[in-house]
């Protein structure tokens, strides 16, 4: 397996601007994580699914932020309007259930908001 | 709930130099327990993990010992090398729940 795949590795966009930023898990994996870091707040967890559902999205930073997993190999993560405080190495991770089992990143998507 | 904490860094050592890492935790049940290494550039690796108590997970030269008497997890490497800079992140997989708990991360600086 290619391990996990994010698109794109950068991203600059305008303040406004509507993102979306991809991820591809791996394959057989039924828990998919979005994170977020920053210099300031270190590594946050946004949002995560489980079986392709959003099992909790409490560390979504505002109604700006939307996330979705439309089957088992493929998720979104979008901001609309995008500001410049989004700027953000944004990480995708996925993992199998399992207390044992840890977790394979992505090399992360590298947002600028301008 | 469960939570991660990690010393702060940045922890700057000389090449050579003998490397621990603090990280404590606070979990219900028996946690799994893992290091992850971020190298400039890239996202995270699993560096090692230890699944029960008095495991010791090991790999290029780091070890930890899951401690549960003292709920710690310390990182240790008997001789750092330049290529070991990086960030180093302790993290935690609870029963039940199935999201990891990372701490803050601690960023290595190795000077030859």
């Amino acid at each position: 397996d290619a391990g996990v795949i994010q698109s794109p590795r950068h991203e600059v966009t305008e303040m406004g601007q509507e993102v979306t930023l991809r991820c591809k898990p791996i394959s057989g994996h039924d828990y998919l994580f979005w994170y977020r870091q920053t210099m300031m707040r270190g590594l946050e967890l946004l949002i995560y699914f489980n079986n392709n559902v959003p099992i909790d999205d409490s560390g979504m930073p505002e109604d700006r932020f939307s996330a979705k997993m439309p089957n088992a190999s493929f998720s979104t993560l979008k901001i609309q309007p995008s500001e410049p405080r989004d700027s953000a190495v944004y990480f995708c991770a996925s993992t199998l259930t399992g207390v044992i089992t840890e977790a394979f990143f992505g090399q992360g998507t590298r947002l600028t908001v301008v | 709930g469960d939570s991660v904490t990690q010393m702060e860094g940045p922890v700057t050592l000389s090449e050579e130099a003998f490397l621990t890492i603090n990280c404590t935790y606070t979990a219900t049940g028996y946690p799994s327990l893992f290091w992850y290494v971020q190298y400039p550039g890239e996202g995270l690796q699993l560096l090692l993990k230890a699944t029960k108590a008095d495991d010791k997970g090991s790999n290029k030269g780091f070890e930890a010992t899951y401690r549960k008497e003292t709920t710690s997890f310390h990182l240790e490497k008997g001789s750092v090398q330049v290529s070991d800079s990086a960030v180093y992140f302790c993290a935690l997989r609870g029963v039940g729940f199935q999201k990891l708990v990372f701490g803050t991360g601690t960023r290595l600086l190795v000077s030859p």
